[in-house]
């Protein structure tokens, strides 16, 4: 079973500062999606950047990226420039490309932005 | 603009009452999730459907819970009888059957508390 773990359970930043959370993930096979959700008090869980197993290029959207280190079976992102809305729960995901479509979360990172 | 709608957004009741969640998934998608989220566990899985028919609900106590999909519009989370460890957010979320976009469209969640 795949598993994806969070080490980070609190993280604050300046604003206008960059932080980086990280998430590493277990698994067996070669093919498979990551994520990172936001969830913000509102509790809505918003998807923020994916990433394809298959691509070696990182994901980047807008101020967030990723840098995806498959071998080491590492997932982070970095947000860049950061903003009091980007205070939240941050929760990595595994899904895999075949087979089961669950999505298996970590534990999550809660972001405090300093202002 | 297309979501994932849930109902009720909050529900408080007594221990024993049977709770029913609804979740009207985006139209057009043919997966659908039911997750739990509490402080002690995190984001638990508890079953997901494919075209209606239930593949995974392993992570659901079966004594008590209960999962359908009535039609494709349409799916129920069934508490009966209620405890107050089922307090929790419990989210639908669904799926288009394209496995390269990989990514999960969450309802806002509906709050469950049982005295």
């Amino acid at each position: 079973a795949q598993t994806v773990t969070q080490s980070q359970p609190e993280m604050s930043v300046q604003e206008a500062e960059t932080v980086t959370l990280s998430c590493t993930y277990d698994t067996s096979e070669s093919d498979y999606y990551l994520f990172w959700y936001k969830q913000p008090p509102s509790r809505q869980m918003i998807l923020v950047i994916r990433q394809e197993a298959y691509k070696q290029q990182n994901a980047t959207e807008n101020r967030f990226s990723v840098n995806f280190q498959k071998a080491a079976k590492s997932f982070s992102l970095k947000i860049s420039d950061s903003q009091l809305g980007d205070a939240a729960m941050y929760f990595c995901a595994y899904r895999s490309a075949f087979g089961n479509e669950k999505l298996t979360f970590g534990t999550g990172t809660r972001l405090t932005i300093i202002p | 603009d297309a979501r994932v709608t849930q109902t009720p957004r909050h529900k408080v009741t007594e221990m024993g009452q049977e709770v029913t969640m609804r979740c009207q998934p985006i139209l057009g998608h043919n997966t659908v999730f039911w997750y739990r989220q509490t402080m002690m566990q995190g984001l638990e899985l508890l079953a997901y459907f494919r075209n209606r028919a239930p593949l995974d609900d392993s992570g659901m106590p079966k004594d008590r819970f209960s999962a359908e999909m009535p039609d494709a519009t349409l799916a129920t989370l069934k508490i009966q009888p209620s405890e107050p460890r089922d307090s929790a957010v419990y989210f639908c979320a669904s799926g288009p059957d394209q496995l390269y976009t990989g990514e999960l469209f969450f309802g806002e969640g509906s709050r469950l508390t049982v005295l």
